[in-house]
C-alpha cells in the first residue's frame, strides 16, 4: 500500500464545473496536509493546507479533511482552463517541520 | 522579497561524475529540504537541513549528501551519477516553528533539471 494515494486521472471537467480531487493516506500519525499545483515543466506551488478535521475554504478552493477515514480532498469551484495542471497531495507527520510525503498526482484538464 | 532560488537551472552530466546543486531559501526561512521528482511522479524526499545539521533523511543512498551554511543556503551533492539520477531536483524552504498555529508549509524553488547520459 502506498503511503499517499490520489485518485487516478486524468480528470477532465468543463469550464465552470466543480473539480473534485481525492487523496488517502496510510500513516495515522499524519497531522498536516497540503495541496500543491504543478504546471507542466514548473515546480509545485502550494495552494492549500489544512490541519483540523472539516473544511477550509480559500477563494474557489476548499480543502476537506477526515482524519478518522484518513482522507483529504480538494474541491475547485468554477473551474477555469488556467486550473489545468497536476495536483499533488502531500502529508506531514509533524506540525512544524519534517518531510512531505507526496502522492503521485492527479492531472486535471478544464476544457472550455 | 525573493522566493526560493536554485542553481543551475539545467545540468547535463555523464555517468560516474559528481554534481553540486545549490539553493537559497526564502527570507526568514531557516529550514531547507531537498526532493527528487522523476517524470510523472510526485516528489520524493531526500533530506532536510536545519541549523546546519541533517535533521531527517529519506531512502536515498549515501551518494546523496548535503550541507547547510550559516546563511541557511544549502547544497545537494550527488556522487557517482547513475542514469537513474536523471530527474528534477527541488529545494523547498520553510520556517521551523514551535508556536501556535502550527506551520510546516514548504515552498519550492524552480528546480534543477539534471540529465545523466
Amino acid at each position: 500500500q502506498k503511503e499517499v494515494e490520489q485518485n487516478s486521472g486524468p480528470l477532465s471537467v468543463p469550464e465552470g464545473a466543480i473539480a473534485s480531487l481525492n487523496c488517502t493516506y496510510s500513516d495515522r500519525g499524519s497531522q498536516s496536509f497540503f495541496w500543491y499545483r504543478q504546471y507542466s515543466g514548473k515546480s509545485p506551488e502550494l495552494i492549500m493546507f489544512i490541519y483540523s478535521n472539516g473544511d477550509k475554504e480559500d477563494g474557489r478552493f476548499t480543502a476537506q479533511l477526515n482524519k478518522a477515514s484518513q482522507y483529504v480532498s480538494l474541491l475547485i469551484r468554477d473551474s477555469q482552463p488556467s486550473d489545468s495542471a497536476t495536483y499533488l497531495c502531500a502529508v506531514q507527520r509533524g506540525t512544524s517541520y519534517g518531510k512531505l510525503t507526496f502522492g503521485q498526482g492527479t492531472i486535471l484538464t478544464v476544457h472550455p | 522579497d525573493a522566493g526560493v532560488t536554485q542553481s543551475p537551472t539545467h545540468l547535463i552530466k555523464t555517468r560516474g561524475q559528481q554534481v553540486t546543486l545549490r539553493c537559497s531559501p526564502k527570507s526568514g526561512h531557516d529550514t531547507v529540504s531537498w526532493y527528487q521528482q522523476a517524470l510523472g511522479q510526485g516528489p520524493q524526499f531526500i533530506f532536510q537541513y536545519y541549523e546546519e545539521e541533517e535533521r531527517q533523511r529519506g531512502n536515498f543512498p549515501d551518494r546523496f549528501s548535503g550541507h547547510q551554511f550559516p546563511n541557511y543556503s544549502s547544497e545537494l551533492n550527488v556522487n557517482a551519477l547513475l542514469l537513474g539520477d536523471s530527474a528534477l531536483y527541488l529545494c523547498a524552504s520553510s520556517a521551523t516553528s514551535y508556536g501556535i498555529p502550527p506551520t510546516g508549509e514548504q515552498f519550492f524553488g524552480p528546480g534543477t533539471r539534471l540529465t545523466v547520459l
